[in-house]
């Protein structure tokens, strides 16, 4: 069964520590895989496209990567204003029609 | 204007109403979506059109019905709905469905059915 598994569920962090949220996937015929963030009352906001293994995305303190299995993303000295949820969703199959989003992860960056 | 526009933004009605929800686009893009957002849940693709056909229909109950009268505009008509579907509904839209683009999503309609 197709499904994408996001960890954790939700991360507090002091503003400058670094870490990484996980995004796993288990998809026929990976397609792309995209991170959103989510504020509070807000729609998903396109962060990255990533189409296959190895390739990495970069845009100021958000850095994505993909394996065959996962995907990681790295928050470099994370401030306030990070705080959001963050979406990771795949798109799969022959004709690239299955959009499968995870249930996020929560972060939060105490000043 | 620009981006993904929803309205209204909060809805409340009873078990018995009739409501319509509304999404319009300015990006100029070909395929638009309906989801599903429901607290803890990961967002659930509800209706998929691509030049205003619809393309996907993902075993959503026949209460909510879709309507896509241009390329710009979506409507979400709500009919006998029950309390668990109360939920916030988000539209999108890409380029172009089955290429791997991103979406643009409006800010959501937050539904409370009674």
């Amino acid at each position: 069964e197709d499904q994408v598994t996001q960890s954790p569920e939700a991360l507090r962090l002091q503003e400058g520590e670094s870490s990484s949220l996980n995004c796993s996937y288990t998809v026929s015929g990976l397609r792309g895989l995209f991170w959103y963030r989510q504020d509070p009352g807000k729609g998903p906001e396109f962060l990255f496209t990533l189409y296959s293994a190895g390739e990495e995305k970069e845009k100021e303190r958000l850095k994505a990567t993909l394996t065959k299995k996962e995907s990681f993303l790295h928050i470099t000295a994370p401030k306030p204003e990070d705080s959001a949820t963050y979406l990771c969703a795949v798109q799969a199959g022959s004709s690239a029609s299955k959009i499968i989003f995870g249930s996020g992860t929560r972060l939060s960056i105490r000043p | 204007e620009t981006g993904v526009t929803q309205t209204p933004r909060h809805l409340v009605m009873g078990m018995t109403n009739k409501k319509s929800l509304k999404c319009e686009q300015h990006l100029g893009h070909n395929a638009m979506y309906w989801y599903k957002q429901s607290a803890k849940k990961p967002l659930e693709l509800m209706f998929v059109y691509s030049l205003e056909e619809r393309v996907e229909n993902n075993s959503v109950p026949s209460r909510f019905s879709p309507e896509c009268p241009n390329s710009s505009h979506l409507f979400l008509h709500l009919h006998t709905l029950q309390p668990e579907d109360s939920a916030l509904y988000l539209c999108a839209s890409s380029m172009y469905h089955r290429k791997e683009q991103p979406q643009h999503f409006g800010d959501g309609t937050r539904l409370s059915i009674l």
